[in-house]
């Protein structure tokens, strides 16, 4: 069957440390992947995607590599802020199967 | 502001009795997702329809049921209620069914069942 597996959490940084949350999935077809966060108290927000093996989804700093070879897409930031603590949420999506698989999300904290 | 609109924002209610949470997928989405968060098992995909049609159910109990209407909005019904059903209940669209696009998500709705 189709599923992710995430890190467990909770990942607590300093502010400006590096960041780096592992996925890796399991997919029957050709899986679209994505990272999703959520907020306190808000739904899941998309943050990137990667639809093709060696893709590489950006945006707000975050970037993640889709990796065939290895079934996995790391999640990774440079320098992380304050702002940037919520929960990350790796997904997929196989083509006919109509639905998205999180994996258990990993929660990130960024102290000052 | 994902697009996706979810009421109520926050249920609560007593066991055995039944709830319908409502959804209205972004303008122009086909596909309407469910989801349930709990804290001690994540994102649980519940059912899915596009267009109209139930495409796939996941692990959704029978007390549960969800229709999508002709105007595209979605609602879950949750009867004989207990305990355990509190959770978060999200919402999610896409334009197509399974094709490589994103989910948008709503806010969801927090039900407590007391």
């Amino acid at each position: 069957g189709n599923s992710v597996t995430q890190m467990e959490g909770p990942v607590t940084l300093s502010e400006e440390a590096f960041l780096t949350i592992n996925c890796t999935y399991t997919a029957t077809g050709y899986p679209s992947l994505f990272w999703y966060v959520q907020y306190p108290g808000e739904g899941l927000q998309l943050l990137l995607k990667a639809t093709k093996a060696d893709d590489k989804g950006s945006n707000k700093g975050f970037e993640a590599t889709y990796r065939k070879e290895t079934t996995s897409f790391h999640l990774e930031k440079g320098s992380v802020q304050v702002s940037d603590s919520a929960v990350y949420f790796c997904a997929l999506s196989v083509k006919g199967t109509y639905k998205y698989i999180f994996g258990t999300g990993t929660r990130l904290k960024v102290l000052a | 502001d994902s697009g996706v609109t979810q009421t109520p924002k926050h249920l609560i209610t007593a066991t055995g009795q039944r709830v319908t949470l409502r959804c209205s997928p972004r303008s122009g989405d086909l596909s309407v997702y469910w989801y349930q968060q709990s804290l001690d098992q994540g994102l649980q995909f519940l059912i899915q329809y596009y267009n109209g049609e139930e495409r796939a159910k996941g692990n959704i109990l029978e007390r549960f049921s969800a229709q999508q209407f002709p105007d595209l909005h979605s609602e879950l019904n949750l009867s004989s209620l207990e305990l355990g059903d509190s959770a978060l209940y999200f919402c999610a669209s896409s334009a197509h069914s399974g094709l490589n696009t994103e989910a948008f998500f709503g806010q969801g709705t927090r039900l407590t069942v007391v």
